[in-house]
């Protein structure tokens, strides 16, 4: 599977929206990209994924470019409960083993 | 559904002794996950199974550890004898697959600290 790199860490506002960025430049044609989310001491939890297009959904957007090589993770309206590590993971097929990276810190603010 | 549920949540054992992890994926999904979080080496799959059988066990560190799924609602993760580098959250995710795509839900995970 593809390698990703994210920065370590970012701040939002609350009310803000939250840009996410994600490099996998060496992602391949039927190559996924997903993200998942680990609040503090619980599981990791399942945000969107994608292949080409952007994606929407309740929780986040999806912006991936047109030559693939990075994607950005869209909270609109980022909330305390936001507070996280976000993870961009590159996954051949969409299903089976996801590999984790180190994730981005994303800290929430009032 | 109550999701993925795991036990125990806590464990502390000594050193030698076996423990066993529990896991009950949710109703109707067909994959099982077992992963491991350390402060040193992050998330990491240690095995999982596709309606009942092992598909990929290539992430279990060693002979120590040995996980089944006698049937579809329940897995256990086995480590014996364990040591204190075993210390670790282990989460169970289960799966299934739609349209070619399967999502992941994870449990709570059980906090395993080896003295």
């Amino acid at each position: 599977d593809a390698k990703t790199t994210q920065p370590t860490s970012m701040d939002c506002a609350e009310g803000r929206a939250a840009n996410l960025p994600c490099n996998h430049s060496t992602i391949s044609g039927n190559e996924y990209v997903y993200w998942y989310r680990q609040i503090h001491s619980q599981g990791p939890q399942y945000i969107i994924h994608g292949l080409k297009n952007n994606e929407t959904n309740e929780m986040a957007s999806l912006i991936i470019t047109e030559d693939r090589k990075s994607s950005t993770l869209i909270l609109p309206h980022a909330t305390l409960r936001d507070t996280a590590v976000y993870y961009c993971i590159v996954r051949v097929g969409g299903w089976g083993k996801l590999q984790f990276g180190a994730g981005t810190q994303v800290v929430v603010t009032p | 559904d109550a999701g993925v549920i795991q036990s125990p949540r806590h464990e502390v054992t000594e050193m030698g002794q076996e423990v066993t992890l529990r896991c009950k994926p949710i109703s109707g999904h067909d994959y099982l996950f077992w992963y491991r979080q350390t402060m040193m080496r992050g998330l990491e799959l240690l095995i999982y199974f596709n309606n009942n059988v092992p598909i990929d066990d290539s992430g279990m560190p060693e002979d120590r550890f040995s996980a089944k799924m006698p049937n579809a609602s329940f897995s256990t993760l086995k480590i014996q004898p364990s040591e204190p580098r075993d210390s670790a959250v282990y989460f169970c995710a289960s799966s299934s697959v739609t349209g070619r795509q399967e999502t992941q839900y994870f449990g709570p995970g059980t906090r395993l600290l080896v003295l």
